[in-house]
């Protein structure tokens, strides 16, 4: 079972700060990472998926960067905005062919 | 239509009953799973199949158990339904390929009295 930390569990910031979630792994057998976005009362929907070390990813305000050697990738939100208030959710995906999943950072964003 | 589809959406029965939920998928992908979410645990893996023939268990497969009918459909059971299998529970497919996401149904919310 690899182990996923996700850091913060949460963060509450204010409408146009910009913010940023850590995500650590198991750097052995790394295979690929995905991102999700977990809205409330919704399902998780795919944000990323990165597999090379030094991957950098960009999708509107948001961004993530992954280093596989020491095992960690960072996501980025830019001037964040109330519709960004979800959970991020971090999953490494080893040869297995399955997802382990870290417990997510809540993120509340305040008008 | 959604793509990944869950039923039922809720439900609520009583403990030692059995219970089916079930997931169809119209992505036409190999690869599907099911999770549960509890509050502060996260999504845990309960069983996964990567084709009609492939059953695998996951991180808490005890007391539950899958069949996959068909490579659109895996269904998931409770034999004997016990309150702390109360939970939300997410079907998920994927394609193959490292660079393919997950894809996720609505969720079934389950609650075992």
């Amino acid at each position: 079972i690899l182990n996923v930390e996700q850091s913060p569990q949460s963060l509450h910031v204010q409408e146009g700060d910009s913010t940023n979630f850590t995500c650590s792994f198991p750097s052995s057998n790394f295979y690929a990472l995905h991102w999700y976005r977990w809205e409330t009362a919704k399902s998780p929907e795919a944000l990323f998926v990165m597999t090379l070390n030094g991957d950098e990813k960009k999708k509107g305000r948001i961004s993530a960067t992954l280093n596989t050697k020491e095992g960690y990738s960072y996501l980025y939100i830019k001037g964040s905005q109330p519709e960004d208030s979800a959970t991020y959710l971090c999953a490494p995906y080893n040869q297995g062919g399955k997802l382990i999943f870290g417990q997510g950072t809540e993120l509340s964003v305040k008008p | 239509d959604a793509d990944v589809t869950q039923t039922p959406r809720n439900r609520i029965t009583k403990t030692g009953k059995r219970i089916m939920l079930e997931c169809s998928q119209t992505k036409g992908h190999d690869r599907m799973y099911w999770y549960r979410q509890d509050p502060g645990l996260g999504l845990r893996l309960i069983y996964y199949s990567f084709d009609v023939k492939d059953i695998n268990k996951g991180e808490i497969s005890d007391g539950y158990s899958v069949s996959r009918q068909a490579q659109a459909k895996f269904s998931l059971s409770l034999e004997s339904a016990i309150p702390n299998q109360t939970a939300l529970y997410f079907c998920a497919t994927r394609g193959q390929g490292r660079n393919q996401p997950q894809h996720f149904g609505d969720g079934t919310r389950l609650s075992i009295l």
